[in-house]
């Protein structure tokens, strides 16, 4: 089945302590987005890749990283320079730049104590 | 900047409507509808484009007012499974990233 697979579905860390959260996709989709969603705040950007070798900032980018080095991966790293880094992460692909449709994967709950 | 939605909640019976708006103090290119229900992924319902074209998946209408830079999104006679959070995602240039409002919670009870 083609779809967005993110693992794990919980993830805890120590304060401190870089996470990286992972985000692959068999759909053959050149975009990849990345959305971090708290109670009553939306989907916020935090970034995304239009192409492999190539992404940008969203509204939201302070204290994240990302990599794009294979068309089917797009891993999210949560540094320890995000002061507030406990939340739902959603990870979304869309087939072209031409293409509407953004499907997302189940997403991660990162919890860091 | 995040457009924004009203109402933040809305509760119905089965069978009763309702509106929800996004509005935007952009000028939109198109506006995004998705629904995410407790615990899901959100899922694509529909886009409207800027020149009244309009693409969906499933039988829930909408509307889109460019000069107003406004969007509706009409649940009629809606059902238990209309029940989840209605987010809109706009965006003022083809093929840029979509920016989301803080969404709208719908729950129908029987």
């Amino acid at each position: 089945d083609g779809g967005i697979t993110q693992s794990p579905k919980y993830l805890f860390r120590k304060e401190g302590q870089n996470v990286t959260l992972s985000c692959e996709q068999n759909l053959n989709h050149d975009a990849m987005y990345w959305y971090r969603q708290d109670p009553g705040q939306g989907l916020r950007l935090i970034y995304y890749s239009q192409i492999v070798n190539d992404f940008q900032k969203g509204d939201i980018a302070e204290g994240y990283s990302v990599s794009r080095e294979k068309k089917e991966s797009f891993p999210l790293t949560v540094t320890s320079a995000q002061k507030n880094p406990t939340a739902f992460y959603l990870c979304a692909s869309k087939a072209d730049s031409s293409s509407y449709e953004q499907y997302f994967g189940p997403g991660t709950r990162l919890t860091v104590t | 900047q995040q457009p924004v939605q009203s109402p933040q909640a809305v509760i119905l019976r089965e069978g009763e409507d309702a509106v929800i708006n996004c509005s935007s103090s952009k000028a939109l290119y198109s506006v995004h509808w998705y629904r995410q229900k407790h615990g899901e992924a959100p899922v694509f319902l529909m886009i409207l484009l800027k020149g009244g074209e309009q693409k969906g998946h499933e039988k829930i209408s909408a509307s889109f007012n460019e000069k107003k830079q406004q969007s509706s999104l009409y649940l009629t006679a809606s059902q238990l499974s209309y029940s989840g959070t209605y987010f809109c995602g706009t965006d003022n240039q083809a093929g840029t990233a979509l920016i989301f409002g803080k969404g709208t919670t719908l729950s129908v009870s029987s």
